[in-house]
Order: structure tokens, then sequence, then C-alpha cells
């Protein structure tokens, strides 16, 4: 069955320091995978995606994931984390011919303290 | 600018009461979603829709029906039928080839009382 893990619930970290958030799938099919931010009261945004090729993606607001299949992991990370990264964030995971299904993760909570 | 657009941002209603979430979209997606979001449960998959007229269920359609009568539009209604429908609703569109890669709107918290 297909499934996305992120292993915590929630996260604080002070300004200025690194970031990494564990994202752990269990998908059948090739995965495309996504990590979106959630603002409180708010939508989601997408922040990076990994459909092939390069296994370090670049995203927005200076974020990055690394696919590793043979950990069936993307996590992401920023090297120095912003008072404004505080958020939901969200790990996701698709492919193609699944009847659109679009599975994600139930979300890591993350604190910035000054 | 294009994007979705969910309203109203806050809905408020009584037990027992049928009631409709909007959303519209100006990307000319084919697809559209909808969402419901728990504390500590992610998202779940409600309904979608590839094209106009016809719609599928997701994981958590009970207690809940959807239109799609135009491209641009995917209403969503909570009925009385749900039981538990205090949440954050979130719709989402993507084109056809690229169903994976989803854009969401701003989402409607619903309250029933």
């Amino acid at each position: 069955a297909q499934s996305v893990t992120q292993p915590d619930i929630h996260i604080t970290v002070s300004e200025g320091a690194s970031l990494e958030l564990r994202c752990n799938y269990s998908y059948g099919a090739t995965p495309y995978l996504f990590w979106y931010v959630q603002s409180p009261g708010q939508g989601l945004q997408l922040l990076l995606k990994y459909f092939s090729g390069d296994t370090l993606v670049q995203g927005i607001k200076g974020f990055e994931a690394e696919f590793k299949r043979s950990q069936s992991s993307f996590n992401l990370r920023k090297p120095s984390v912003h008072w404004s990264d505080a958020a939901e964030y969200f790990c996701a995971v698709g492919a193609l011919n699944t009847g659109n299904q679009f599975y994600f993760g139930t979300g890591t909570s993350l604190t910035v303290i000054p | 600018d294009g994007g979705i657009t969910q309203s109203p941002k806050y809905l408020f209603r009584k037990e027992g009461q049928n009631v409709t979430l909007s959303c519209e979209q100006n990307l000319n997606h084919d697809a559209m979603y909808w969402y419901r979001q728990d504390p500590g449960q992610g998202l779940r998959l409600i309904y979608y829709s590839q094209i106009v007229n016809d719609f599928q269920k997701g994981d958590i359609a009970e207690g809940y029906s959807v239109s799609r009568e135009k491209k641009e539009s995917f209403p969503l209604t909570v009925t009385s039928a749900q039981k538990n429908p205090t949440a954050f609703y979130l719709c989402a569109s993507s084109t056809i080839d690229t169903t994976y890669e989803q854009y969401f709107g701003p989402g409607t918290r619903l309250t029933v009382t």
C-alpha cells in the first residue's frame, strides 16, 4: 500500500540554525515526490518537486531535498532557517497512472525561536 | 493572475444543514480535487474530477457530493450525512498530463455546531 511517513510531528529550531525534515515513502510505482508548505489558515504552496534525474533538487525559499531510493526517503533541508519559515510542512508522493491518487504525509510543524 | 479561489474563508453551519463550498480556477486545468484536512492527519482526498460532467470518489467521499458543470468550477456540498464535517477543506487543480503536480487554493474552514 502506498503511504508517506513524516516521523516528526513537531520540530523547534533556532533562527539561523540548519533544518532537516524527514520524509519516508512506500510506493509501488516510480514516485514523484513533493514538499509543500502551509502557513496557518492558508492553502499549500509547492516548495520543490522531484521527478527524475539529479537526486538533489532545489526549491524556493532556499530549501532543497534529496531523494534516496535505497532509503525510500526525500528529506527536506535548509542551511539557515529564518523566522518566516515557521509553518507546517507536508511531504507528498504521486505517480503516473495511479488514478490521480496523491498521498500526503501527516505534516511536520516547524517552530522557529529567536 | 491565475489561481484558485475558494469562498468563503470561514463558514459556520448548524448540524443537519447541507452546505456548499465554492472552488473556482482560472488556470485552464482540466482536473480538480477536494481534500479534507484535520489536525495530525494530513490531507485526505474526497472527490476529484478530470473532465466536465464527470467525477470520481476519493478515499473519504461518504457524506459529500460534488458537481462539475463548468471546467472552472468544482463545488463541494457537505451533506447532513457527514458525521464529522468540521474541518479545513482544500481545493486543488492540475492538468490532465500532470495530475501528480497539484495547485492549491487558500482553503475554507467549516465549523458545524
